[in-house]
Parts: structure tokens; sequence; C-alpha cells
């Protein structure tokens, strides 16, 4: 069974489109998070998400939504995008009980390639 | 603010030798996790070990060890006996406590371990 699921696993889009992304988690966990991978592997945290509300929002351009409809997904919705976008994005839950900072299981990420 | 450096970006060891993985953090709480997870070619990342800042035994498990020194703020990963299967980029990361903190976790720039047959 797939803990931490990602749809797409790759999407390939012209500048300037909105597109999104989505994750489900099964696993029960309170928390998801996004997270960024550049080209050069660094990776970045962008949201978290705790029951459904904000929690971190890291600095990033008001082009990146997240929303979640429920706790146990968390999709990301990208508007106007930049050849910058060009990432893989990971999603992430964990249950973090009382800010333990539990194990974060990671979705397969999402390959973003903006022409 | 919270930082993971990781001076090695790249390793290349034969198998079956030994490899050891740098991480130096920064951080201003007394309270932290640290984290090394595993990305293979195939691109997802693999869960490898958490540690809270106030257990500082060393952990083994099978061919994989970690050494944890608060002293020098390091927390060290052993590869013993590597095997081709172990060729992959290394992440060590910190998370902050506190529910304040969000959980993130802050990423070393990563290790890729390479190893030959």
């Amino acid at each position: 069974d797939t803990a931490v699921s990602q749809t797409p696993k790759y999407l390939v889009t012209q500048m300037g489109n909105d597109k999104s992304i989505k994750c489900e988690q099964n696993l029960g966990h309170d928390t998801m998070y996004w997270y960024k991978q550049d080209s050069k592997k660094f990776l970045k945290i962008m949201f978290s998400y705790n029951n459904k509300e904000l929690i971190i929002n890291e600095t990033v351009p008001n082009r990146f939504s997240p929303k979640s409809p429920d706790k146990a997904h968390l999709n990301l919705h990208i508007n106007s995008l930049e050849l910058g976008d060009s990432a893989v994005y990971f999603c992430a839950s964990s249950q973090d009980s009382a800010g333990l900072s539990d194990e974060q299981f990671f979705g397969p990420g999402t390959r973003l390639t903006v022409l | 603010a919270q930082k993971v450096t990781q001076a090695q970006t790249e390793i290349s060891v034969v198998e079956k030798e030994d490899v050891t993985l740098d991480c130096v953090y920064e951080t201003r709480d007394t309270t932290y996790y640290l984290f090394w997870y595993k990305q293979p070619p195939s691109g997802e990342l693999v869960f490898l070990i958490r540690r809270n800042s106030f257990d500082e035994q060393n952990e083994i498990s099978g061919r994989y060890s970690w050494n944890f020194q608060k002293s020098t703020s390091s927390f060290n990963f052993t590869i013993t006996a590597s095997q081709v299967v172990d060729s992959a980029v290394y992440f060590c990361a910190l998370s902050e406590a506190g529910e304040a903190a969000g959980n993130k976790l802050t990423f070393g720039g990563g290790t890729r371990v390479l190893v030959k047959p």
C-alpha cells in the first residue's frame, strides 16, 4: 500500500500556465509538507500544514498556493509558471505529536519541467 | 537560524570499503532532532535514522552506524563494507522541536556516494 502518493509523477508545461500537483497520505498523519528539490539536489521546505491549518510558509512566492481539503490531502497549485519553477516537488507527512518532530514519510516526487 | 553542512559533495569508493559521511549542524535550540535520508538514483527519499539531541548514544543498524557528538555539533554516518546498492545521495537534516518550529526539516546539501564494483 502506498503511504504518500503524488500525481502526476511528471509534468511538462509552458511558461505562464497554471498547474496543480496532488498529494495524499493514508498513514493517518496530522502534518503534511511540500519540499522543493532543485537541479543541484538541494531540498528546501515550502509549506507545512497541521490538521488542515497552514503552519509554515517559507517565503514562497504567492504564485504557489497549497490547499488542504482534509487531513489526508495537501495539494499544490502553481499560477503563472516560470522557468525557475522547474524542480522536483516532494510531498511528505508525519505524525508529530506535540511538536516531537517525528520521521517524515516522503512521496515519490513530481518532476516539473517548465519550457 | 538552523543550518546543516555536508562538506563532502561526492565520495567514490570501491565495493567493500567503508565510507563515512560528515554532517555538521547549527542551531540555537537545546532540543532538536537529527535525521539521515537516502535518495537512490530512482529518486525517492528513504528515511534512515532519527536522533534527538538528548540521546548521544551511537547507533548501529546492520552495515550502517551513526556517531552523534554534541560537543562538535556533528552527526556522522558510516557505511561499513559498502555495496553497489549503497550508491545514492545521502542527506543529513535537522528539525527544531516545538510546535512553533512546524517540524520543518532543514537539509544539508547532500553527499553523493558512488560505490564501484
